[in-house]
């Protein structure tokens, strides 16, 4: 089955700085690549999603980059700000794959002023 | 709007007990999943419902059975609690078969002793 390694697993950046979240995955049949940010007691929201037939997909401050050929896709954060912080889950699936959708580990961003 | 409802929000359980955690979206959804989430683990698929009237297992579904009541209702028994089964626990649903565009509920803190 698919495998989704993330990394770093914890991130500190200051304010205003740039926040890179790298995962790789192992099954070529994969995808569909979601991101999904958690807040402190809350459970985990959509932040962005891309598909294998697109290369790159920005939506204000974030963007995500997919290479297909190695395998790694990766969420880039600009301008940070306190409300970033949070943890930050990668994933990847199969559309077809009725729900098999497999997350990485997390990444705790700690973003200081 | 509600989104996804979870209840209830924490419960401490002794080995051997048995429970139910509820869930209902009011999305008209038509796919709804349980994962849970353990600490560097990221989240797991215990059970999932592709459809009303449908369920099949996720990644680690031993020790858990789920009722997909209706369209709007998936619960989650614990029929027999063991220590392993401390975790947090999020429904989610989306109007997508492939677990694509996921809404979750706030979770459900778990504690066996």
């Amino acid at each position: 089955g698919e495998n989704v390694e993330q990394h770093p697993s914890t991130l500190s950046v200051q304010e205003g700085d740039s926040a890179v979240i790298k995962c790789t995955y192992s099954d070529s049949a994969s995808n569909y690549f979601p991101w999904y940010k958690q807040e402190l007691g809350k459970g985990p929201q959509l932040i962005i999603d891309i598909r294998s037939n697109v290369g790159e997909k920005k939506d204000q401050r974030i963007a995500v980059t997919l290479n297909k050929t190695a395998k790694h896709f990766s969420l880039h954060i600009t301008e940070t700000q306190p409300e970033d912080s949070a943890v930050y889950f990668c994933a990847a699936s199969i559309t077809d794959s009725w729900g098999k959708l497999q997350f990485g580990a997390g990444t705790q961003v700690v973003v200081t002023p | 709007n509600a989104g996804v409802t979870q209840t209830p929000k924490f419960q401490v359980l002794k080995t051997g007990q048995s429970m139910t955690l509820q869930c209902a979206q009011d999305m008209n959804h038509n796919s709804m999943y349980w994962y849970r989430q353990d600490p560097g683990m990221g989240l797991r698929l215990i059970y999932y419902s592709a459809s009303e009237g449908t369920t099949d297992k996720g990644e680690v579904p031993n020790g858990y059975n789920v009722s997909r009541l209706n369209k709007r209702e998936f619960s989650l028994r614990l029929e027999s609690a063991a220590p392993s089964q401390t975790s947090v626990y999020f429904c989610a649903s989306s109007y997508y078969s492939g677990a694509e565009k996921l809404f979750f509920g706030s979770g459900t803190q778990l504690s066996v002793l």
